[in-house]
């Protein structure tokens, strides 16, 4: 089986750019997370799906960062303009909630901002 | 405010012997907790995982302890291999909430050393 599958693995941008990652979770898993890995912290939620609609995006900044989950299977989280503080990793996991509190990552994206 | 806290951010232990990675919350209402494995540059993979019903769940080598009147729990690896080296996280949930949210932990790097 296929695991949670991430593009770019990295990306490098000058401020002010846009930036874009995507996000292709487990077949059949309803439920799509992105999250922001600061170096040296724990992954911090940004925004859930359950199947095409978010249902919880308080931790996204909505000023410059934007989701969406079209026919409720792959996922693109967008930051524009960017800043230097977004410089981290942005990991994708999905899960199904009748498996389990599980969820599986994808190898996330690295974004450095300079 | 930190509602699950990792206070060492790193731990060397010899091959062959015990790991003990411990992690604290703070939040009564968290009654599953999980233990994810991250490599550089992949992302977390779950470990093992405990309900607030168990005080202990054995997979093997691992072993993850739960004492919820002091409201902490940790991992012990027996014996500990070179491969074992990698950030480890825990995370906590409510059973009963949307969406398997998962609170985490700011990370332990263990290192085993051959």
């Amino acid at each position: 089986e296929a695991g949670v599958v991430q593009s770019p693995r990295y990306k490098i941008i000058e401020k002010k750019q846009p930036v874009a990652f995507w996000c292709n979770p487990i077949s059949g898993h309803n439920t799509l997370y992105w999250y922001r890995q600061n170096l040296g912290q724990g992954p911090e939620l940004l925004i859930r799906y359950e199947n095409e609609e978010a249902v919880d995006d308080s931790q996204l900044p909505k000023d410059r960062f934007s989701a969406e989950r079209l026919k409720g299977v792959d996922s693109t989280l967008k930051i524009q303009p960017a800043e230097l503080g977004d410089s981290a990793v942005y990991l994708c996991a999905s899960s199904f909630r009748t498996l389990g509190y599980e969820q599986y990552f994808g190898p996330g994206t690295r974004l450095t901002v300079t | 405010d930190q509602q699950v806290k990792q206070n060492s951010p790193s731990l060397s232990v010899q091959e062959g012997r015990i790991s003990i990675l411990n992690c604290d919350y703070t939040n009564s209402m968290f009654d599953y907790f999980l233990w994810y494995k991250k490599y550089p540059a992949e992302g977390p993979t779950f470990l093992i995982s405990i309900s607030s019903i168990k005080d202990k769940n054995e997979d093997g080598r691992f072993t993850v302890f739960l004492n919820k009147s002091a409201k902490h729990l940790s991992l012990h690896i027996v014996p500990s291999q070179p491969g074992d080296s990698a950030v480890y996280f825990c995370a906590a949930t409510r059973s009963n909430n949307a969406g398997n949210m998962l609170t985490f932990g700011g990370g332990t790097r263990l290192m085993v050393k051959p």
